[in-house]
């Protein structure tokens, strides 16, 4: 089965760099997205990972081990709007593709 | 090009009714994934449809139900509503290659059972 587990709350300084992140227990491993969700909006795609390393698309970056279980997504420059819920989710290959997510992780920017 | 778009935005609905819900995909995309996002627990897998056929099922009663049709787009329906089934129901869709190209997700139904 899986059990996704990713901070519930971060803080961190506007211009700062900040580190989500998460380890996942799963069978049948197929990639990892990263989703950003602001409060009562749907959640935007941020980042695919399928093979083991890192991967950088601008401010943000996505690091992957299949064989530890682990990601993280990376967050530098830190902007006001980057305050939201960023969500883990692995593919799984159990029954077809299915992605799951973790609870996700509230992230809260300051001056 | 139009995002995913879900219908109703915000549905009202008593303990023990039916609710149905609807999900317009991406042109183009095949897939559609219902998620469930109640308060405090997360995005929730509810099912997965692809070429009108259930594909995959996540930990719900059978009385969460959907179908997918001829268009591609899909229904959710939710049957003797409870009040735990108060949630944002998010719907997804992907091309058919299981979804590895990624998943566009709508701005979802928020369904308060009352």
């Amino acid at each position: 089965g899986q059990n996704i587990d990713q901070p519930t709350e971060m803080t961190a300084t506007e211009g700062a760099i900040v580190q989500i992140n998460c380890t996942y227990q799963t069978s049948g491993f197929n990639g990892l997205f990263w989703y950003q969700q602001h409060a009562g909006e749907a959640p935007t795609f941020l980042s695919y990972n399928v093979l083991d390393g890192l991967e950088e698309k601008g401010r943000f970056s996505s690091f992957l081990s299949r064989s530890k279980g682990y990601s993280y997504l990376l967050l530098k420059e830190l902007q006001m709007k980057d305050s939201a819920s960023y969500l883990c989710g692995p593919v799984l290959t159990g029954g077809g593709n299915k992605l799951t997510f973790g609870t996700g992780t509230q992230l809260k920017v300051e001056l | 090009e139009a995002g995913v778009t879900q219908s109703p935005t915000h549905l009202i609905k008593t303990r023990g009714q039916q609710a149905t819900l609807r999900c317009s995909p991406i042109s183009g995309h095949t897939s559609v994934y219902w998620y469930q996002q109640a308060l405090g627990l997360g995005l929730q897998f509810l099912l997965w449809y692809d070429e009108g056929e259930e594909r995959n099922r996540g930990n719900f009663p059978p009385r969460f139900s959907g179908r997918q049709f001829p268009n591609y787009s899909s229904e959710l329906n939710v049957n003797a509503l409870e009040l735990e089934d108060s949630a944002l129901y998010l719907c997804a869709s992907s091309f058919s290659d299981r979804g590895l190209s990624g998943y566009t997700f709508g701005s979802g139904t928020r369904l308060t059972v009352v």
